[in-house]
C-alpha cells in the first residue's frame, strides 16, 4: 500500500501571504495526485488533479506541482476563505490513499 | 448541479449491520464510477470503497474487505454500502463521492455524509 505523508501538520499564515504545503508518497504515483480543501462541517472540495491541473472554478492562486513522490500545493496569496484543512490523495494504485492533512490557520 | 444525498447512518451495536444509501442527481449517474470515503470524528479522510459505472468492478480498503459490499442501482441513480460485522473503528461520517469522468479514480464531488456510530 502506498502511504501519503503531508507536512507540516499545521501551517500558520497571515492573510495575503504565500502558503506552501507538501505531500510525499511512499512510492512513485507519477502525476496521479489530487488535492482537496475541507472546511469545518463541509464536504471536501476538489482543487487540483493530475498534480497540477486546477479543477473547475478553482481560483488561479491555487497551484500544484510535482511528480513521482514529491508534490506541492501553493496558495499564492491567502484569502480569508482559504483557511481550511488540505488533503492530498494518490490515485495511481489501489487502495487509494489520502494524506493525513495540513491545517492552514490564521497567524 | 451535482447533488449527492447520503442516508442510512445511525447508532448500531458492535457486530451489527447498516445499509447506507446515496441518492444522486444533476449528472448521468450510470456514466460515472462512484465511491465511499469516511472520516472518523476529528480525523482525516479514508477511502473505503469504489464501484465502476456499470457496477461490474468493485474495490475495497483492506479494513472493510469481507465485511462490506458496495453496489449501485443505475435505474434509481442510487449508490449503496452494506456494512456488516461493524466495529467501533468503523465509527465515522461516510461520504458518497462521484468519481471524475476520466483519467483516474478520484472524487470530484462529495456529499455531506451520514454519521455511523458503532457503540454498545
Amino acid at each position: 500500500e502506498i502511504e501519503m505523508t503531508q507536512s507540516p501538520a499545521t501551517l500558520s499564515v497571515s492573510p495575503g501571504e504565500r502558503a506552501t504545503l507538501s505531500c510525499r508518497a511512499s512510492q512513485s504515483v507519477s502525476t496521479n495526485l489530487a488535492w482537496y480543501q475541507q472546511k469545518p462541517g463541509q464536504a471536501p472540495r476538489l482543487l487540483i488533479y493530475g498534480a497540477s491541473t486546477r479543477a473547475t472554478g478553482i481560483p488561479a492562486r491555487f497551484s500544484g506541482s510535482g511528480s513521482g513522490t514529491e508534490f506541492t500545493l501553493t496558495i499564492s496569496s491567502l484569502q480569508s476563505e482559504d483557511f481550511a484543512v488540505y488533503y492530498c490523495q494518490q490515485y495511481n494504485n489501489w487502495p487509494r490513499a489520502f494524506g493525513q492533512g495540513t491545517k492552514v490557520e490564521i497567524k | 448541479e451535482v447533488q449527492l444525498l447520503e442516508s442510512g447512518g445511525g447508532l448500531v451495536q458492535p457486530g451489527g449491520s447498516l445499509r447506507l444509501s446515496c441518492a444522486a442527481s444533476g449528472f448521468t449517474f450510470s456514466n460515472y464510477a462512484m465511491s465511499w470515503v469516511r472520516q472518523a470524528p476529528g480525523k482525516g479522510l479514508e477511502w473505503v470503497s469504489a464501484i465502476s459505472a456499470s457496477g461490474t468492478s468493485t474495490y475495497y480498503v483492506d479494513s472493510v474487505k469481507g465485511r462490506s459490499t458496495i453496489s449501485r442501482d443505475n435505474s434509481k441513480d442510487t449508490l449503496y454500502l452494506q456494512m456488516n460485522s461493524l466495529r467501533a473503528d468503523d465509527t465515522a461520517v461516510y461520504h458518497c463521492a462521484k468519481i471524475f469522468g476520466s483519467g483516474g479514480y478520484f472524487p470530484d464531488y462529495w456529499g455531506q455524509g451520514t454519521l455511523v456510530i458503532v457503540s454498545s
